[in-house]
């Protein structure tokens, strides 16, 4: 199985600031990677699909990077409706999808 | 726009069967267009993806739940399912069916609201 690490765990930031969030894949997953945003009590929703691609809809203070193992999720101007938990996943061909273990994002 | 609808049991008695359905309108099982996955979530804990299904019936599972899953679908109904045996308290979740795109290049863009299943006897 392929693994998804997710860094940080957990963050604290500030309406305004500059947001980044960090998937490390256990092997390459080329651009197959996806990132969702789940609210408390909500379906996780489409952000960005493979790894830079702005689902249609979503702000563009979201922005995704990276290809083989190493991916980035950047939201500029963090806004209140962006608290959140963020998560990665992979669609790699061929291979059993994974999801990372998330990304909460708190008010400081 | 594709709409997904969980429906089945909300409790689910340890050892047994859990079933859940999911209902797609605004779009076709049978299209091509689309892989039909499950996701679970238990309480206060990050996705699990279950595994997904194909219309030609062609499937792919999560390993750590292949010899406990099955997923089929019923084109004339426009629904996909999920039936998970010998179920125990870890299989307690939020269950949702979510759409991928038939390309690798695509997430999970639609999602049922998502069913909450107990086990519990």
């Amino acid at each position: 199985d392929i693994q998804l690490t997710q860094s940080p765990s957990s963050l604290s930031a500030s309406v305004g600031d500059r947001v980044t969030i960090t998937c490390r894949a256990s092997q390459s997953v080329n651009s197959y990677l996806n990132w969702y945003q789940q609210k408390p009590g909500k379906a996780p929703k489409l952000l960005i699909y493979a790894a830079s691609s702005l689902q249609g809809g979503v702000p563009s203070r979201f922005s995704g990077s990276g290809s083989g193992t190493d991916f980035t999720l950047t939201i500029n101007s963090l806004q209140p409706e962006d608290f959140a938990t963020y998560y990665c996943q992979q669609s790699y061909s061929g291979a059993t999808w994974t999801f990372g273990q998330g990304t909460k994002v708190e008010i400081k | 726009q594709v709409q997904l609808q969980e429906s089945g049991p909300g409790l689910v008695k340890p050892s047994e069967t859990l079933s859940l359905t999911c209902t797609v309108s605004g779009g076709s099982v049978s299209s091509g267009s689309y892989y039909w996955s499950w996701i679970r979530q238990p309480p206060g804990k990050g996705l699990e993806w279950i595994g997904y299904i194909y219309f030609t019936g062609s499937t792919n599972y999560n390993p750590s739940l292949k010899s406990r899953v099955t997923i089929s679908v019923d084109t004339s109904k426009s629904q996909f399912s999920l039936r998970l045996n010998s179920v125990t308290a870890a299989d307690t979740a939020v269950y949702y069916c979510a759409s991928h795109r038939f390309i690798a290049a695509a997430g999970l863009d639609y999602w049922g609201q998502g069913i909450l299943v107990a086990v519990s006897s």
